[in-house]
């Protein structure tokens, strides 16, 4: 198996512009999660879904995110519109098993907002 | 919610000596305590993981050991090698109300571990 696929690798916007992140998890996982990394804050989880039905969204910053998993092998994290304080790197994680099972990270997004 | 606080922040160690690194947490419902290793630029991998109805556990080097009553958890590494040099993050599972395993993983605000040659 390819692993978490997560595309960009590295996005860079100007502010008021919309982003759309992408994830494919491995398959059979039947947990999603969406995380944010920065230094002030560390890792934090913005989402996760299972069985594509989002459970837990508390994370999610503010109206200006959204997420979908419109199915099993693919979901979006939406920022708009960006602000330069969403600048972090973005983890997709899928786990087989729920949030209480290894989580396997995909290679993060690197967003960039000018 | 869940609030899991780890130290130190920053710890430095010669090769071949051990690490330890602490973390609490504020949940008693929290059942589930993983770590993670993040290497520069990388993402974080897990290294060991514990559930509440084990006290401790070893993998090779690494060790982890829970005391729920005090509700806190350890990462010992023995025998250190430059390559363990990483940032460690430790995490717990908050059960939801019903106690399923629907709930979400807090994970501390990490520990940059420098091994020196």
């Amino acid at each position: 198996d390819a692993g978490v696929i997560q595309s960009p690798r590295h996005e860079v916007t100007e502010m008021g512009q919309e982003v759309t992140l992408r994830c494919k998890p491995i398959s059979g996982h039947n947990s999603l999660f969406w995380y944010r990394q920065t230094m002030m804050r560390g890792l934090e989880l913005l989402i996760y879904f299972n069985n594509n039905v989002p459970i837990d969204d508390s994370g999610m910053p503010e109206d200006r995110f959204s997420a979908k998993m419109p199915n099993a092998s693919f979901s979006t994290l939406k920022i708009q519109p960006s602000e330069p304080r969403d600048s972090a790197v973005y983890f997709c994680a899928s786990s087989p098993r729920g949030p209480d099972y290894e989580q396997y990270f995909g290679p993060g997004t690197r967003l960039t907002v000018t | 919610g869940e609030n899991v606080e780890q130290h130190p922040s920053t710890l430095s160690v010669q090769e071949g000596d051990s690490a330890v690194i602490k973390c609490t947490y504020s949940d008693s419902a929290s059942n589930y305590f993983p770590w993670y290793k993040q290497e520069l630029g990388k993402r974080p991998q897990l290294i060991i993981d514990i559930r509440s109805n084990v006290g401790e556990k070893k993998d090779q080097r690494i060790a982890v050991t829970l005391n729920k009553t005090a509700k806190h958890f350890s990462l010992h590494i023995t025998e250190t090698q430059p390559e363990d040099s990483a940032v460690y993050f430790c995490a717990a599972s908050m059960a939801n109300a019903g106690g399923t395993s629907y709930g979400k993983l807090t994970f501390g605000q990490g520990t940059i571990l420098t091994v020196h040659p």
